[in-house]
């Protein structure tokens, strides 16, 4: 089962920022948080990723909470482009100690013009 | 830079028969996955293998079997295709850190 939960769908005005939010309250402390998309039905796009402090690359930021249970994805400015489902998903390791993601549902993300 | 490489794009199968998706990646990532995705459904592991020689089963590997022919080829194969397994296959690889790089995908349909 997915170690997260998020929203089923979000709105966003092209232009503004765009902040999804993220809980994986079970997660536990050597566990990373990833963030990934897909636009249409294309193959899932890495964004980020973070394990206790905040993380930024050209495209997003990560905030993770200083507890560790929820995080938030930063899309300063949002296009039309941007419009995807983002999956947030916590790297676990299975009994062989090997990493695997583990995938909800995502966010649907609509940005409008 | 190809990254992942996934064929056949599309195909269709008629119940029963068999077919072998392949991948290949050239980012020397030593993992690769295959994973399926299917409507209202987040994506779900078949199979993968952490390094060349080695190959596990994920979530739903039934109906299902693959083979890493070496570090940059892994192939899902369909013995007897059924109905259940249309669907859109994705195969990735990954390194340690950064993530995992996907290919464009496979849509099968079996009729």
């Amino acid at each position: 089962d997915a170690k997260t939960t998020q929203p089923p769908s979000m709105d966003c005005a092209e232009g503004r920022a765009a902040n999804l939010p993220c809980n994986h309250s079970t997660i536990s402390g050597n566990e990373y948080v990833y963030w990934y998309r897909q636009i249409h039905s294309q193959g899932p796009q890495y964004i980020i990723h973070g394990l206790k402090n905040n993380e930024t690359n050209e495209m997003a930021s990560l905030i993770i909470t200083e507890d560790r249970k929820s995080s938030t994805l930063i899309l300063p400015h949002a296009t039309l482009r941007d419009t995807a489902v983002y999956y947030c998903i916590v790297r676990v390791r299975d009994a062989g100690n090997n990493r695997k993601l583990i995938w909800g549902l995502g966010t649907s993300l609509a940005v409008n013009p | 830079n190809a990254g992942v490489t996934q064929t056949p794009k599309f195909q269709v199968l008629k119940t029963g028969q068999s077919m072998t998706l392949q991948c290949a990646q050239d980012m020397n990532h030593n993992s690769m996955y295959w994973y399926r995705q299917d409507p209202g459904m987040g994506l779900r592991l078949i199979y993968y293998s952490a390094s060349e020689g080695t190959t596990d089963k994920g979530e739903v590997p039934n109906g299902y079997n693959v083979s890493r022919l070496n570090k940059r080829e892994f192939s899902l194969r369909l013995e007897s295709a059924a109905p259940s397994q249309t669907s859109v296959y994705f195969c990735a690889s990954s390194d340690s850190y950064y993530g995992y790089t996907f290919g464009s995908g496979t849509r099968l349909t079996v009729v």
